[in-house]
């Protein structure tokens, strides 16, 4: 069975303090670990997919990196803007099913 | 273009009455998913379409939960003999293809009083 940890479960940062976000999983077979960002009475929104050790993705202020045993979000220089949950979720080769299992999630808020 | 449109985005039903939440993905997406996410929670799976037929129902809790997706498009989520703690919200989402990533809707948040 596919597992995921999200830690920590809530990060607050003053704007501009760069910090990361951890994503530690286990999975039969990796087929893609993926990012998403949920805002209060949305949706999730996807950010990154990565499907093997070293891959690094970014997009503005975020880079996601990945291991064989966990990912990481980091996030430099934080705006207000960037407060949101971050989920993590993995997809394996189990079954042969395509269903990402997920995390519970970082909330992250950033203050100005 | 249009994302994953889910209605309603709320329900408030009373204990033991039956629901129906209806999902339209983006156009030309084959896979249909229904997620469930409870506060403080991550989205926990239930359903997936592989166009019309369900490819895999692992995640339904029980038989009073069912969904169809009759002509590969739209889907119905169908909740009979609703409780209290089938109280969530209720996620769709769809893909394009087999190396696509998930794309949820905003979800219809479902309350049993």
């Amino acid at each position: 069975e596919d597992q995921v940890t999200q830690s920590p479960e809530a990060l607050r940062l003053q704007e501009g303090e760069s910090s990361s976000l951890n994503c530690s999983y286990t999975v039969s077979g990796l087929r893609g670990l993926f990012w998403y960002r949920q805002d209060p009475g949305k949706g999730p929104e996807f950010l990154f997919t990565l499907y093997s050790a070293g891959e690094e993705k970014e997009k503005e202020r975020l880079k996601a990196t990945l291991t064989k045993k966990e990912s990481f979000l980091h996030i430099t220089a934080p705006k207000p803007e960037d407060s949101a949950t971050y989920l993590c979720a993995v997809r394996g080769v189990s079954g042969g099913s395509y269903i990402p299992t997920f995390g519970r999630g970082t909330s992250l808020i950033v203050h100005p | 273009g249009a994302g994953v449109s889910q209605t309603p985005s709320n329900k408030v039903t009373e204990k033991g009455k039956y629901v129906e939440l209806r999902c339209d993905p983006i156009s030309g997406h084959t896979a249909l998913y229904w997620y469930r996410q409870s506060l403080g929670q991550g989205p926990e799976f239930l359903i997936y379409f592989q166009g019309t037929g369900a490819a895999d129902d692992s995640g339904l809790p029980n038989d009073r939960f069912f969904a169809v997706r009759p002509e590969g498009s739209v889907s119905t989520l169908k909740i009979q003999r609703t409780e209290r703690g089938d109280s969530a919200v209720y996620l769709c989402a769809s893909r394009l293809s087999e190396n696509s990533p998930l794309h949820f809707g905003n979800g219809t948040r479902l309350t049993v009083t």
